[in-house]
């Protein structure tokens, strides 16, 4: 299975320290995207970084690839209450009649405490 | 930003009947989209990619005849849980790639399905 794996599966930090989450998978990917989901809400898009970048910043984020060892980290700095919520990671597969699908990964619940 | 709305957000309904859950792309064309289905706590398990004009392609394990899925217009998806059952109560979620940026899925809001 090309799905993701993201390590921890929880993570509980207080307000202002960062939070770093790691993601893992078995097969190349064109691009590998992380999502943030909110509690029964729908997945909000963060960041993409695509097979030939190392490293992309947006914001408070910033996410690495490392694709010898097929693994993905985010990191949330300076972290907010605000932030509580379940992270994504997702592999795209761009060949053939698998364009555009993503592959989630079982994602990591960050609780952020004020 | 993309916009994809999803309709109804909550729907509770008796076993045997059908349901069916609608995708919009609200300010885009949506050339794809995409249903998943995720359980509590669980990841997104990707159903189906719907093509705008075309049938469905289901992935290994999702019945076709059991989710129907239909992308009348560049704008709308629909996906109809035929016969529904308890098993099948989850939160059903759609995404939707523009034309004009195919990397990137939006997501809707999802649907929670329960079936009693």
């Amino acid at each position: 299975s090309q799905q993701g794996e993201e390590d921890p599966q929880a993570l509980s930090i207080q307000e202002g320290e960062n939070a770093t989450m790691n993601c893992s998978y078995k097969t190349s990917i064109n691009n590998l995207q992380w999502y943030r989901q909110n509690s029964g809400r729908g997945l909000v898009h963060l960041i993409l970084i695509r097979s030939n970048e190392r490293e992309k910043h947006s914001g408070r984020l910033r996410v690495t690839l490392d694709t010898s060892k097929k693994s993905s980290s985010l990191l949330i700095t300076a972290s907010r209450a605000a932030d509580t919520a379940s992270y994504f990671c997702a592999t795209a597969i761009d060949r053939g009649s698998t364009l555009g699908r993503l592959y989630f990964g079982r994602g990591t619940q960050l609780t952020v405490w004020p | 930003g993309a916009v994809v709305s999803q309709h109804p957000s909550r729907v509770i309904c008796k076993s045997g009947t059908s349901v069916k859950i609608e995708c919009r792309s609200l300010d885009f064309q949506a050339t794809t989209m995409f249903w998943y289905r995720q359980f509590p706590k669980k990841s997104l398990m990707l159903m189906a990619t719907s093509n705008e004009g075309s049938k469905a392609t289901y992935e290994q394990g999702v019945e076709k005849d059991k989710f129907l899925i239909n992308h009348a217009s560049l704008t709308l998806s629909t996906l109809t849980v035929t016969s529904a059952h308890p098993e099948d109560s989850s939160f059903y979620i759609c995404s939707a790639r523009s034309s004009l940026s195919e990397e990137t899925q939006y997501f809707g809001p999802g649907t929670r399905l329960l079936v009693l």
